[in-house]
């Protein structure tokens, strides 16, 4: 029972160098997010993916990219990391666009940016 | 704009206790109301949710009260035990959208 995994689970990178986080799901799930969480911020939604083809911004978009590479696999990059980056980021999926689905998240990856 | 505020940002109850969250919203077109919990290192998981045509919902030691006039909803966790020390986030979403909206979460602790 994999449900959301991501990759890696912890990352230091430096100002100015790019990354990728993987995220993948094995539920079938139509949806995805990438969420970012920050102390006393709450989670907040930065990209999602409502069917497979398909890519919207969220609430923080912008520094981030991101690829739906199909149903399973969704995944964010950071082109050029910044320090207010600095967070852990969620990836998560639901079956659809209804507002009832629920929406399950992976493990999380912590990102620092020195 | 923050359309989901919760308090308290930090409870501490005694074990036994009765834990109570509490959610504002702003939006009226949100029409699904989720609490989620999340323990250290962990990423968040669906612990109850409740529809805007209800006013209550119970799971076990877990409950939602929701009042759609005063566009408020709240958790309250009966017999409160140590392993419910947790961070708690309310979230709602509206039909069509995508996402949840999160209130900034409570950190509850359950003193033994």
């Amino acid at each position: 029972n994999a449900g959301v995994t991501q990759t890696p689970k912890f990352q230091v990178l430096k100002t100015g160098q790019s990354m990728t986080l993987q995220c993948a799901q094995d539920m079938n799930h139509n949806s995805m997010y990438w969420y970012r969480q920050d102390p006393g911020m709450g989670l907040r939604l930065i990209y999602y993916s409502a069917s497979e083809g398909t890519t919207d911004k969220g609430e923080v978009p912008n520094g981030y990219n991101v690829s739906r590479l199909n149903k399973r696999e969704f995944s964010l990059r950071l082109e050029s990391a910044a320090p207010s980056q600095t967070s852990v980021y969620f990836c998560a999926s639901s079956l659809g666009r209804s507002s009832g689905n629920t929406i399950y998240f992976g493990e999380g990856s912590w990102l620092t940016v020195v | 704009q923050q359309q989901v505020k919760q308090s308290p940002q930090s409870l501490i109850v005694q074990k036994g206790g009765i834990s109570i969250i509490n959610c504002a919203y702003e939006n009226t077109a949100f029409d699904y109301f989720p609490w989620y919990q999340q323990f250290p290192g962990k990423g968040p998981a669906l612990l109850i949710a409740i529809r805007p045509d209800v006013s209550e919902k119970k799971e076990g030691r877990f409950t939602i009260s929701f009042n759609k006039s005063a566009k408020q909803f709240s958790l309250h966790i009966m017999d409160s035990q140590p392993g419910d020390s947790a961070t708690y986030f309310c979230a709602a979403s509206k039909g069509g959208a995508d996402g949840l909206t999160f209130g900034k979460g409570t950190h509850l602790i359950i003193q033994p």
